[in-house]
């Protein structure tokens, strides 16, 4: 069975800072897919990355920075100087690379509020 | 290009009536699915397809139904409204097997209240 764990329910932060937004999973394959989504408060949900579990090198775009870790089944969301627009709920979710179709697999989100 | 297109945007309805969820995408995406979202459990799969006349259950499938007639459309059924179907529910699709591409593209989901 596969499983994903946010772990942080809720963080506040004050703009500018950085924060870190934690997800592990767990799996038995072998090669896998992990994503990010962002899902603000109108509702709808945003791709943020997707990564392959064979290609460990570390992302970044803009202030968005991401850490996986296939050691520590770890794949960590940094967003640098944070902003009130990136107020909203994050998803991390893994899915398998054969076999299920489109399944995703999400974890029950972080809830980030960013304050002037 | 208009996407992951859902159906109505807000729905009320009385325990015990049935109703359909629409989805529609026009990228010829082989793969749709719906999901539910419940506050503090996440997303969690109850149908998906794989192409037209394709259809399985996800994780939580029980008084749902699906069908897949056509690539384009992939309607969720409730056979029987019950209050733990208070949910807001989001239709995804994306292209089949290959990499590149697994990401989903979402429509911007249904609420649903059942009283």
């Amino acid at each position: 069975a596969q499983k994903v764990t946010q772990a942080q329910t809720e963080i506040s932060v004050v703009e500018k800072e950085d924060v870190t937004l934690d997800c592990v999973y767990e799996t038995r394959d072998t090669t896998y897919y992990l994503f990010w989504y962002k899902q603000p408060p109108s509702g709808e949900l945003v791709f943020l990355i997707r990564r392959n579990s064979f290609d460990e090198q570390n992302e970044i775009s803009g202030r968005y920075s991401w850490n996986f870790q296939k050691s520590t089944s770890s794949f960590n969301f940094t967003i640098t100087a944070s902003q009130v627009v990136d107020s909203a709920v994050y998803f991390c979710a893994l899915r398998r690379v054969t076999g299920g179709g489109n399944k995703l697999t999400f974890g029950t989100g972080t809830q980030l509020k960013v304050e002037l | 290009n208009a996407g992951v297109t859902q159906t109505p945007k807000f729905q009320v309805l009385k325990t015990g009536q049935s109703m359909t969820l629409q989805c529609a995408q026009d990228m010829n995406h082989e793969y749709m699915s719906w999901y539910r979202q419940d506050p503090g459990m996440g997303l969690r799969l109850i149908h998906y397809s794989v192409g037209a006349g394709i259809t399985d259950q996800g994780e939580v499938p029980n008084g749902y139904n699906v069908s897949r007639s056509t690539t384009e459309d992939f309607p969720l059924r409730l056979l029987s409204a019950a209050p733990s179907q208070t949910s807001v529910y989001f239709c995804a699709s994306s292209y089949g097997r290959g990499i590149g591409n697994e990401k989903l593209f979402f429509g911007s989901g249904t609420q649903l209240s059942v009283l």
